[in-house]
């Protein structure tokens, strides 16, 4: 079946760069999301790209795809305090739409 | 983008009564989807949210344990029925919007004592 895998924990200092990074199994995948869950917060969608696609920058955020790698990483750029979360990667397996298939998320911490 | 609000936003139940959960979207949207997220672990779907038509679950999830309503494009509910400690986890609405991105609500966090 389809799955996500994330890395755990990532650890950077404030004003460094961050990457998070996510790999998955399914070719057919449509869309590939990350999410950032703070701490006693819902899911705050933090940008997605399409499978056609190789990168997406939005602000601090820059999203790379390797689809022949089955890929997907989050860089943030000038990493903040703030910017301390739980980050999920999310596919929509086979079509755009459908339910999602999570990672565990990866819980980074920035310090000061 | 879609906004989409739950009630409550958390509570605290006994084990064997029922909690349902609200789920609203500012705009009409296709797909709606039921997800639990137990501490500190990963999102699970639960079920699909159908309009005008039973739910679709996910294996290990069942109708009698989890019945779904959606009487409306905008509106969801979710019961959950009979509950044990074991139940305790958020519950985390969303839904799908034009452009086919997926939104999540605030969630409601269920503690069953």
């Amino acid at each position: 079946g389809e799955d996500v895998e994330q890395s755990l924990f990532l650890s950077v200092r404030e004003g460094d760069s961050s990457v998070i990074n996510c790999t998955y199994t399914d070719s057919s995948s449509t869309y590939l999301y990350w999410y950032k869950q703070e701490p006693g917060a819902g899911l705050q969608l933090l940008t997605y790209i399409f499978s056609n696609m190789d990168m997406k920058q939005d602000q601090r955020l820059t999203v790379l795809l390797n689809k022949k790698d089955k890929h997907l990483s989050l860089r943030i750029a000038d990493t903040q305090t703030g910017d301390s979360a739980i980050y999920f990667c999310a596919e929509t397996p086979n079509q755009a739409g459908t339910a999602l298939i999570f990672g565990k998320g990866t819980t980074l911490s920035v310090s000061s | 983008s879609a906004v989409i609000s739950q009630k409550p936003s958390r509570d605290i139940c006994q084990r064997g009564t029922s909690l349902t959960i609200q789920c609203q979207v500012d705009s009409q949207v296709t797909m709606m989807f039921w997800y639990r997220q137990q501490p500190g672990q990963s999102l699970t779907l639960i079920a699909t949210a159908n309009q005008g038509s039973e739910a679709t679950y996910e294996s290990g999830f069942v109708i009698d344990k989890f019945p779904i309503s959606r009487p409306n494009l905008t509106f969801s509910t979710l019961t959950v029925s009979n509950m044990s400690p074991e139940d305790s986890s958020i519950y985390l609405c969303s839904a799908t919007d034009s452009q086919e991105t997926q939104y999540f609500g605030p969630g409601t966090r269920l503690l069953v004592l």
